[in-house]
């Protein structure tokens, strides 16, 4: 299966909100609701911020959310801070208990 | 707390076959599938394949078949990865990483990932 597809870099200033998009298929993200988003800092093992589509697992700031239409899934953290420069991965479930993942978007605070 | 401790970092030669560890803790280890993920340097997370440890049952992702084994020892609580056949594209970080608790459709959490660099 293909890769989904995020944007290679994203910007915003502190207190700003920016979205991520992650486009993929009728195979992949329009077919399950089930995406998940993970955080991954330089040098760090990514970190579950959001689960099937909108979820947050506990620890996470509200400020990260969620949302998918048709093809494409979005995350979107509002108010940003410093400590949210990192990267950003997407994955969809593509059926079969096989998984998809996005190539993955940096996010710089100005 | 749930923990997932892999193996260190290896080199290894075209050709040759390398076998990482993921130790786990903190959990039934039979409750919860094992996925495993690399990442080249500067790129995305592919997603390589699961095992269930409780049964040894395994699915990989199709550009793996044939080089890729995944496998479990329930008296350690272990799993290992090993791709065969190495190229110098397979040069990558490999995460395990477990279903998440409230959804077997994410993965959380994650070991701190092991770089097995392929060069001659």
């Amino acid at each position: 299966q293909s890769a989904l597809t995020q944007p290679r870099s994203v910007s915003g200033s502190p207190g700003q909100s920016v979205t991520i998009s992650c486009t993929g298929t009728s195979s992949d993200i329009g077919g399950y609701n089930f995406v998940s988003w993970y955080q991954q800092h330089p040098g760090k093992a990514p970190k579950l911020i959001i689960y099937d589509v909108s979820k947050r697992p506990s620890g996470v700031p509200d400020r990260f959310s969620g949302s998918k239409s048709g093809n494409t899934a979005s995350l979107t953290i509002s108010v940003l801070q410093a400590e949210d420069e990192a990267d950003y991965h997407c994955c969809s479930n593509a059926g079969s208990y096989t998984w998809v993942f996005g190539g993955g978007t940096k996010l710089t605070v100005l | 707390q749930v923990q997932l401790v892999q193996s260190g970092a290896d080199v290894k030669k075209p050709g040759a076959s390398v076998k990482v560890s993921c130790k786990t803790s903190g959990y039934t280890f039979t409750a919860y599938y094992i996925q495993w993920v690399r990442q080249a340097p500067g790129q995305g997370l592919e997603w390589m394949g699961w095992i269930n440890p409780n049964r040894g049952g395994t699915k990989y992702a199709q550009k793996f078949q044939g080089r890729l084994t995944m496998t479990s020892d329930t008296s350690t609580n272990t799993v290992y990865m090993e791709l065969s056949g190495l190229r110098p594209g397979d040069t990558a970080v490999y995460f395990c990483a477990r279903d998440a608790y409230r959804s077997p459709n994410s993965f959380d959490p994650w070991g701190q990932g092991t770089l097995v660099s392929v060069a001659s």
